[in-house]
């Protein structure tokens, strides 16, 4: 079946540091994948996104890597900030191209002062 | 300037009510959705609307109606609520059904 997980629930670091978030995929015909972050009682805000034809993306102070062979999706914050804390989400659009995401579960992201 | 806003934020409710979310994107995208988060934060795909036409519709009980008056909105009608209906609702939006989906702040449901 189709599903999206991430490697741990929650990840802590101090201010500053990089940050690493890994995502696993198991639906090899997806083709779009994106990370969201999602604050407390906030709706999940677009990051960065990555077709299947790249293996790297940045953005501002992120990348996101997508290893097509072993399907793994990571995200990568250099300096990690206060306001990075939240909840961060990979998705994938599966085999379809309806619009349809499927959401991973979600990893915690902490930032110790 | 709100992107994708919802309307109630917050409903509280007694089982059996039926009640309606609201939404609303002023982006002028052509796609819009509804998205389910229980508790344990799982984001879960119920409907999505491209130009007032159904093209996903999930497994998803039949009290859940969703209603597209024109493409920049799309509402939830719940019938006969229940207990386990209980989560934060997500409306989202894109330009297309395969361009990024933009998310509304989210209207939490309790049903009593």
């Amino acid at each position: 079946g189709e599903s999206v997980g991430l490697h741990l629930p929650t990840l802590s670091v101090q201010e500053g540091d990089n940050s690493i978030i890994n995502c696993a995929y198991s639906n090899s015909a997806s083709d779009y994948f994106i990370w969201y972050k999602q604050e407390s009682g906030k709706g999940p805000q677009f990051i960065i996104d990555i077709r299947s034809n790249m293996d790297k993306r940045q953005g501002q102070r992120v990348t996101v890597l997508l290893n097509k062979t072993v399907k793994h999706l990571s995200l990568q914050i250099a300096a990690t900030q206060p306001g990075d804390s939240a909840v961060y989400f990979c998705a994938e659009n599966g085999s379809s191209n309806t619009g349809k995401l499927i959401f991973g579960q979600g990893t915690t992201l902490q930032v110790k002062p | 300037d709100t992107a994708v806003s919802q309307t109630p934020k917050y409903l509280v409710t007694q089982m059996g009510n039926d009640k309606s979310i609201k939404c609303e994107q002023n982006l002028g995208h052509d796609t819009m959705y509804w998205y389910k988060q229980d508790s344990k934060k799982f984001l879960k795909i119920m409907f999505s609307y491209n130009n007032k036409e159904l093209i996903i519709n999930e497994t998803v009980p039949n009290r859940f109606s969703p209603k597209s008056p024109d493409k920049a909105h799309l509402n939830l009608h719940i019938n006969s609520l229940e207990l386990g209906d209980s989560a934060v609702y997500f409306c989202a939006s894109s330009r297309s059904n395969t361009d990024t989906q933009y998310f509304g702040p989210g209207t939490r449901l309790t049903v009593l």
